[in-house]
């Protein structure tokens, strides 16, 4: 496997499930992130975690839990969600160096769909 | 705060026209500012990026240059193709510096282009 990779590609769930997507990156990259693409709306960075700490949640809902074991490795646990959840869920991650540019490299994404 | 303005579309051109998307933004700091395409059922694959003013990102026949002065950062291909048509997305890194720190990018709506053969 190269780059970055998601799973599941898809996923429905009711509102009552719970489920987890998993990202995984094989570039040796330190920094890796959440976002959330919605149709019409500019993509959402959610979380944001380096060298495996949490450095931001941009104000998320408590049903999305992100979790991070080590720097390879990104899941986002899901329960409770609403229909307004559906969208896909890309991960990305970089290699950050401090001052300087910090390119992202995007998976596939999770098309999950709440009904 | 950061934004990041595009045109969204669609746009649609005819295959060997000439591509302009327009992107505007605004920053608190010295940002890199990035490309990313996507195409249907996939993520965002990197275009091209400039980190300076000035600098002429490019690739595949994409190009885009860093204007500090209008603050902009206008995609334009010479001659498109059909398998070009894909959504265009814009966006920025702001150089926070903060120990370091990872930051996100910040992203333009996107722009829906089609190329008809």
């Amino acid at each position: 496997e190269t780059g970055v990779t998601q799973t599941p590609r898809h996923l429905v769930m009711g509102m009552t499930n719970k489920k987890s997507l998993k990202c995984e990156q094989h570039l040796g990259h330190n920094a890796m992130y959440w976002y959330k693409q919605s149709a019409k709306k500019p993509l959402e960075l959610m979380f944001v975690y380096n060298f495996k700490e949490q450095t931001e949640n941009n104000s998320v809902p408590s049903r999305f839990s992100p979790e991070c074991p080590n720097s390879s490795h990104l899941f986002l646990h899901l329960h409770t969600l609403q229909p307004e959840d559906s969208a896909l869920y890309l991960c990305a991650s970089s290699q950050n160096r401090g001052q300087g540019l910090r390119e992202q490299y995007f998976g596939p994404g999770t098309r999950l769909t709440v009904t | 705060g950061n934004s990041v303005t595009q045109m969204e579309g669609p746009v649609t051109l005819s295959e060997e026209a000439f591509l302009t998307i327009n992107c505007t933004y605004t920053a608190t700091g010295y940002p890199s500012l990035f490309w990313y395409v996507q195409y249907p059922g996939e993520g965002l694959q990197l275009l091209l990026k400039a980190t300076k003013a000035d600098d002429k990102g490019s690739n595949k026949g994409f190009e885009a240059t860093y204007r500090k002065e209008t603050t902009s950062f206008h995609l334009e291909k010479g001659s498109v193709q059909v398998s070009d048509s894909a959504v265009y997305f814009c966006a920025l890194s702001d150089d926070h510096y903060s120990g370091g720190g990872a930051d996100g990018l910040t992203f333009g709506k996107g722009t829906h282009l089609i190329i008809q053969p």
